[in-house]
C-alpha cells in the first residue's frame, strides 16, 4: 500500500538545468496536485489535475509544466531552473477536491 | 481569492494540557475543511475532514469544529502528549484548488 510516491527525495540543480519530479499514486485517485512549501509562506498550489488528460494552473505555475497521461502519474517539470525555485515540493492526491487529501513525503530541491 | 490564517504561529505547552488551534478563512462558501499534521522533514497527514454540513468531527483526542458563518475552525487537542509535537495546518477548497494556512508549530514539553 504505497499511497503517493515522489522521486527524487533530494536534488541539487544548477541554474538553467531542467528536471522532472515524479509522482505516482496507487489509490485510483482522479485529483492530483503539486505544491511548493517555503518558510513563512505555507503551501502554494503549482498545478493540479482532475483526471487523465486534464490539467490546470494553480497559484504559482510559472516555470513549471505538468502532464497527466495516466490516472496514476503526475510529473512536474522544471523547464529552466532558477534559484527562486529552491523549495520543498509535495505531490498530493484525492478522489476529488471534496475528499481527504493524501500527500507524498516531499522532494527537496536546491538550485545553485 | 481565499485567504487562510492560523494563529498562533507557534505554541509551547506542558504535557497534559488541553489546547486549541485556530484557523480562519475569508470566503465562507466552502464545502469542507481539513486539518493536517506535518512532522519535520515529512509530508502532511490528514487528521480530520469536516464537511460544511457538519459542525464537529472527532478522532480520538482530537476534535475539530467548523463555523462557516464566522469563517473559523478550531482544532482541540485533549491531554496533549510530547508525541503531538508537530506543525498543524488547515486547508479549505475553492472549486478545485486548495488553500492552506501557514500552520501552527506545536511543542509539547514533557
Amino acid at each position: 500500500n504505497a499511497g503517493v510516491t515522489q522521486t527524487p527525495k533530494f536534488q541539487v540543480l544548477k541554474t538553467g538545468q531542467s528536471m522532472t519530479l515524479q509522482c505516482a499514486q496507487d489509490m485510483n485517485h482522479e485529483y492530483m496536485s503539486w505544491y511548493r512549501q517555503d518558510p513563512g509562506m505555507g503551501l502554494r498550489l503549482i498545478h493540479y489535475s482532475v483526471g487523465a488528460g486534464i490539467t490546470d494552473q494553480g497559484e504559482v505555475p510559472n516555470g513549471y509544466n505538468v502532464s497527466r497521461s495516466t490516472t496514476e502519474d503526475f510529473p512536474l517539470r522544471l523547464l529552466s531552473a532558477a534559484p527562486s525555485q529552491t523549495s520543498v515540493y509535495f505531490c498530493a492526491s484525492s478522489f476529488s477536491s471534496g475528499n481527504t487529501i493524501y500527500f507524498g513525503e516531499g522532494s527537496w530541491l536546491t538550485v545553485v | 481569492k481565499q485567504e487562510v490564517t492560523q494563529i498562533p504561529a507557534a505554541l509551547s505547552v506542558p504535557e497534559g494540557e488541553n489546547l486549541v488551534l485556530n484557523c480562519s478563512f475569508t470566503d465562507s462558501a466552502i464545502y469542507n475543511l481539513q486539518w493536517f499534521r506535518q512532522d519535520p522533514g515529512k509530508g502532511l497527514t490528514s487528521l480530520l475532514l469536516i464537511q460544511s454540513s457538519q459542525r464537529e468531527q472527532t478522532s480520538g483526542r482530537l476534535n475539530a469544529s467548523l463555523d462557516k458563518s464566522s469563517g473559523r475552525s478550531t482544532l482541540y487537542i485533549a491531554a496533549s502528549q510530547p508525541g503531538d509535537s508537530a506543525t498543524y495546518l488547515c486547508a479549505v477548497p475553492n472549486f478545485n484548488k486548495f488553500y492552506f494556512g501557514s500552520g501552527t508549530k506545536l511543542n509539547v514539553k514533557p
